[in-house]
């Protein structure tokens, strides 16, 4: 059964990089019917798609959080990554790693992590 | 971007009845649209994808349909599992995915 599991510190302070890390197992990352990605949830509200990740390296970003985004794999230790920089308390959210389903014309997350919640105070 | 629409932002319902989510894209997207349910403290799970296809393991009660900008998620049997708030997705443009704002069910 395929598992994701986001690691990261839960306290970033304003102005600092948020640096979050998903170890996937129970599958492999190198699978070409699936790219990997990060949403987040602020406290109380929706889902925000921040970037997604295919095991070559190849990445697409949200356009709004491009700027401050790095969204990186690892296939050896079957994990990816997120940095995001000058972060601000809108950044504030339960931040969910994910495997998004490509092998066809229709895409969709079929895989979540638990989620994790960084706060951003200082 | 491609900005999804749902309503109602939130309904009321009892154990057996039947209910539906609209969801409206700004663009047409054809079918490629994903319905998502969310309990508190978790993560959301996959219900539909393709607008109208249920992911496995997903009871038959739920159901989608629509194509273009308009899309349904309908519930034909609440059972109290079911309460939770629903997402649509949209993965047209798949370099930039959008989610709607949700539809909190609640139990009346």
């Amino acid at each position: 059964q395929l598992q994701l599991q986001e690691s990261g510190p839960g306290l970033v302070k304003p102005s600092e990089t948020l640096s979050l890390t998903c170890t996937v197992s129970g599958g492999s990352i190198t699978s070409s019917t699936y790219y990997w990605g990060w949403i987040r949830q602020p406290p109380g509200k929706g889902l925000e798609w921040i970037g997604s990740v295919y095991y070559s390296g190849s990445t697409y970003y949200n356009p709004s959080l491009k700027s401050r985004l790095t969204i990186s794999v690892d296939t050896s230790k079957n994990q990816f990554s997120l940095k995001l920089s000058s972060v601000t308390a809108a950044d504030t959210a339960v931040y969910y790693c994910a495997r998004r389903h490509s092998g066809g014309a229709y895409q969709y997350v079929d895989y979540w992590g638990r989620g994790t919640l960084v706060t951003v105070s200082s | 971007d491609i900005q999804m629409t749902q309503s109602p932002s939130s309904l009321s319902a009892s154990v057996g009845d039947g209910v539906t989510i609209t969801c409206r894209a700004s663009q047409t997207i054809g079918n490629y649209l994903n319905w998502y349910q969310q309990k508190p403290g978790k993560a959301p799970k996959l219900l539909i994808y393709a607008a109208s296809s249920l992911q496995s393991g997903v009871p038959s009660r739920f159901s989608g349909s629509g194509s273009g900008t308009d899309f349904t998620l309908t519930i034909s049997s609440l059972q109290p599992e079911d309460f939770a708030t629903y997402y649509c997705q949209q993965s047209y443009s798949t370099l930039s995915i959008t989610f709607g704002q949700g539809t909190r069910l609640e139990i009346k």
